[in-house]
């Protein structure tokens, strides 16, 4: 099984902001990783997939870099709409546990 | 692109069984590993179960093994979730996905 570790669990900021979230895995994934938005009683919110690909309409503000075992989501300037949850995931497979973006 | 639209899903007693059905459209099915996510209220999301291109690989997420058997028929471009022994903590919405590509979920409460 090849599960997801993700870090922090909580992140507190501010506007303006950089920030960034960490994803570790078991066993090496190449780039196929995702990146969720879920904001409360909402879907989730594709982010970015194989690791560093934009999807389309996301703001650029939003980055992803890695490859491998190591994986990180970069939000260079929080906006307001940015607190929410994200998650990483593997490809059809194990999600990181989620990292919560508050208000600091 | 690809379209998933789930269905299935509804209020079962505990202990009792649901069939969760995918039908996918807008490319070739039979190419794409698929799978079943969930997020029970609340909770986070949870990777539940998938199944490779021709069905011949299967993976269970532990807590869903022995109850659960995901299935496809490429013929139908179609995705299934057969769930058994169904839980109280089973409750959740039930995503199909392609990769990163979702449905819209469907409801499964499990309840007395």
């Amino acid at each position: 099984d090849i599960q997801m570790t993700q870090s922090p669990s909580t992140l507190s900021a501010s506007v303006g902001d950089r920030v960034t979230i960490t994803c570790r895995a078991r066993q090496n994934i190449n780039s196929w990783l995702a990146w969720y938005q879920q904001k409360p009683g909402k879907a989730p919110k594709l982010l970015m997939y194989e690791a560093s690909t934009l999807e389309s309409g996301v703001p650029s503000r939003f980055s992803g870099s890695g490859s491998g075992t190591e994986f990180t989501l970069t939000i260079s300037s929080l906006q307001p709409d940015d607190f929410a949850t994200y998650y990483c995931q593997q490809y059809n497979g194990y999600f990181g546990q989620g990292t919560k973006l508050e208000i600091k | 692109d690809v379209q998933l639209v789930e269905s299935g899903g509804g209020l079962v007693q505990p202990g009792g069984s649901l069939r969760l059905s995918c039908a996918a459209s807008g490319s070739t099915f039979s190419n794409f590993w698929m799978s079943w996510v969930r997020q029970a209220p609340g909770k986070g999301l949870e990777w539940v179960a998938n199944i490779k291109e021709d069905g011949s690989e299967k993976y269970y997420v532990d807590s869903v093994r022995g109850r659960f058997t995901i299935s496809r028929d490429n013929a139908k471009n179609s995705l299934y979730l057969q769930m058994n022994s169904l839980r109280a903590e089973d409750t959740a919405v039930y995503y199909c996905a392609r990769n990163v590509r979702w449905g819209q979920g469907t409801l499964v409460t499990v309840s007395s």
